[in-house]
């Protein structure tokens, strides 16, 4: 489809292991966004690429977590040595960004479901 | 995590009732903008506002970016049941010709009974 794809949709894994969430996002959008929604809370902010720039890390919660994303397109999440607080839904957006004006929209995928048991 | 203040965090109303929720925060934005987000799926923009004191409709949403532009308040009129959902705020500060991340409110769940 035309919409942000993210995968694997639901990932159960053990304590300390090391988890991947993919995002593609929609073709041409150059801002990608990485949030995270824990059970009943709001969404947290992780992580945002814009073009070449680099990127705003200011939300990711630890060093265990980094993200990349290559060739201005697909974004991948990593989680190093999982821990049962890092249980949510991993939601990744992507927007047109550039000039005037700008409606700010961000289009959502349906997220990747992490539960670390 | 960065987050805006939302408020009320649940809503249980009867179809037909008026609904507002509010978001605050203690940075300014230079846009509002308001979401929506049902069962296991991502959000989904409803309004965005990008002038202190702008009110906007959408149908029966009407939603104000506040004076000082460090608020925002989000209304719908006569409920029906799939406006259940949660709803958030976020707001945005851009500059030049780039935007910069949106902040997300903690968000607003409405359950609505027939």
């Amino acid at each position: 489809g035309a919409g942000v794809s993210q995968s694997p949709s639901n990932k159960v894994t053990e304590k300390g292991k090391d988890v991947e969430l993919r995002c593609d996002p929609i073709s041409g959008h150059t801002a990608l966004y990485w949030y995270r929604q824990s059970l009943g809370q709001g969404l947290e902010f992780l992580i945002y690429f814009q073009g070449n720039s680099a990127p705003d890390k200011s939300g990711l919660p630890s060093d265990r977590f980094s993200a990349e994303r290559t060739g201005g397109s697909v974004s991948t999440l990593t989680i190093q040595r999982t821990q049962q607080e890092d249980s949510a839904v991993y939601l990744c957006a992507s927007s047109l960004t550039g000039g005037l004006p700008n409606t700010g929209e961000l289009f959502f995928g349906e997220g990747s479901r992490l539960t670390v048991l | 995590g960065q987050q805006l203040n939302q408020s009320p965090q649940s809503m249980f109303i009867q179809e037909g009732e008026d609904v507002s929720m509010n978001c605050t925060s203690s940075s300014i934005f230079n846009t509002w903008l308001w979401y929506k987000q049902d069962p296991g799926e991502g959000p989904v923009l409803l309004i965005a506002l990008y002038k202190a004191g702008e009110l906007t409709s959408n149908g029966r949403l009407t939603a104000q970016f506040g004076i000082t532009r460090k608020d925002s308040f989000l209304n719908i009129s006569a409920s029906i049941p799939s406006d259940v959902g949660i709803y958030f705020c976020a707001g945005q500060l851009w500059y030049g010709g780039a935007t910069n991340k949106l902040i997300f409110g903690t968000g607003t769940l409405l359950a609505v009974q027939p």
